[in-house]
């Protein structure tokens, strides 16, 4: 079965740029969607399909997808984005699939 | 804007049942899909299954298959999850959310708890 695999965590000085990957093969020819989850919240989607964002989340966050590996990046990282970030698609033949999930640590 | 509403928390025993139910606002119910994502304490999200209510018929993950029904009232606006034969690995919260691609709005959540 197709697996999506994130590093358990990621860490980051404010200010600086994180970038959290999701790999899966070929996830390029398929639409990844990143979720930020805070501590006693649900998850809420900051990027879909690869790289449109929704109204509302900052142009700090984007995505890109390519060959083995889709990659959320977080650009001048604040103390407020810290939380854990999922990756998830959804093939039209299977069923929704999530990565195993990301902490970002804003040191 | 969409508003997903859920049930409060629930305490079952070991080989019982329960059910969750999640009201929306603010979508066209009938129309729009409607899953169940659970999340164990301390772990990753996982897909139970979905509905679309004006079609009706679920889809379940593989994994719940026989021990998740989804059902939809369109006259309230409301889906519902009944998960059976509970054992202490189904401990965890269960979320509501919408969306056929990715899930765009979530509910607050309903923690189900386990234990005898």
């Amino acid at each position: 079965s197709y697996v999506l695999t994130q590093p358990p965590s990621v860490s980051v000085a404010p200010g600086q740029t994180a970038e959290i990957t999701c790999g899966g093969t070929n996830v390029g020819t398929k639409s990844v969607h990143w979720y930020q989850q805070k501590p006693g919240q649900a998850p809420m989607v900051v990027v879909h399909d690869d790289s449109d964002r929704p109204s509302g989340i900052p142009e700090r966050f984007s995505g890109t997808n390519s060959g083995n590996t889709a990659t959320l990046t977080i650009t001048r990282v604040e103390a407020g984005d810290e939380a854990d970030y999922y990756c998830q698609l959804w093939n039209t033949s299977s069923d929704p699939l999530f990565g195993g999930g990301t902490k970002l640590t804003v040191l | 804007q969409v508003q997903l509403v859920q049930s409060g928390a629930e305490v079952r025993k070991p080989g019982s049942s329960v059910k969750v139910s999640c009201k929306a606002a603010g979508i066209a119910f009938s129309t729009s899909a409607l899953n169940w994502v659970r999340q164990a304490p301390g772990q990753g999200l996982e897909w139970l299954g979905g509905i679309i209510p004006i079609f009706g018929t679920p889809t379940y993950a593989q994994k719940f298959q026989g021990r998740v029904t989804i059902t939809a009232a369109e006259s309230t606006s409301t889906v519902y999850m009944d998960l059976t034969s509970l054992t202490s690995e189904d401990t965890a919260i269960y979320y509501c959310a919408s969306g056929g691609r990715f899930f765009d709005s979530w509910g607050q959540g309903a923690l189900v708890t386990v234990s005898s």
